[in-house]
């Protein structure tokens, strides 16, 4: 059974710019969870995606926003970004709620 | 929001001595999970503790959940190089989210 797909690996932007994350879940998961990472702040929840439908949402401003499709991949959008966007980006999917999460490798997104 | 901490944010340690880091809510808790992320990789599931009081053992990790479901720990003995990493616990309170204390880095030193 492949694992979670995140795409791409690594990405360069700069402020002001806007980037579009990919991830693919595993095959059965309808639920796909969305974190971001940096040293300082651990894994910080961004939103939570079930059936195409946000059940959840984190302490981020609105230039985060995700979606999921009915095949449930799912991307989320960052806009008008700033140096402090400069993080891990982690997928993860699950069978629901409260299940465990399959993290993907991430996407290292670098503001410059 | 649901907050977690979670206690030593470093540890460094002796091949063969053991370690434990742990984690506290402030709310009661539904479940709560533990993920170990090796340098340079992602977070990969442990175990979930669910009931009030549980302990769970794996090989040298044992994992206890609180009689208040609002405190857990993760307990390793004799650790070995291949511990190395930093150890998650993740808070779920039935709010479509986990949420992840800041991790407990460990070092081994052989």
């Amino acid at each position: 059974k492949a694992g979670v797909t995140q795409t791409p690996r690594y990405l360069i932007k700069t402020r002001g710019q806007q980037v579009t994350l990919s991830c693919s879940p595993i095959s059965g998961h309808r639920s796909v969870s969305w974190y971001q990472q940096t040293p300082g702040q651990g894994l910080q929840f961004l939103f939570e995606y079930f059936s195409e439908t946000q059940r959840n949402k984190g302490n981020f401003p609105g230039r985060f926003s995700g979606r999921q499709f009915s095949n449930s991949r799912s991307e989320m959008n960052v806009s008008t970004l700033e140096l402090g966007d400069s993080a891990l980006y982690l997928c993860a999917s699950s069978l629901g709620l409260d299940e465990k999460l399959f993290f993907g490798s991430g996407t290292q997104l670098s503001v410059l | 929001g649901q907050q977690v901490m979670q206690i030593p944010q470093y540890q460094h340690v002796q091949e063969g001595e053991d370690f434990t880091t742990y984690c506290n809510s402030s709310t009661t808790l539904s479940n709560i999970q533990w993920y170990k992320q090796r340098p340079g990789g992602h977070p990969v599931f442990l175990i979930q503790l669910v009931k009030s009081g549980e302990v769970k053992k794996q090989k040298r990790l044992t994992f206890q959940f609180g009689e208040a479901k609002k405190n857990s720990s993760l307990h390793i003995t004799a650790t070995q190089t291949t511990d190395v990493g930093t150890y998650f616990c993740a808070a779920g309170a039935g709010s479509y989210q986990l949420t992840f204390g800041k991790g407990t880095k460990l070092s081994v030193i052989p």
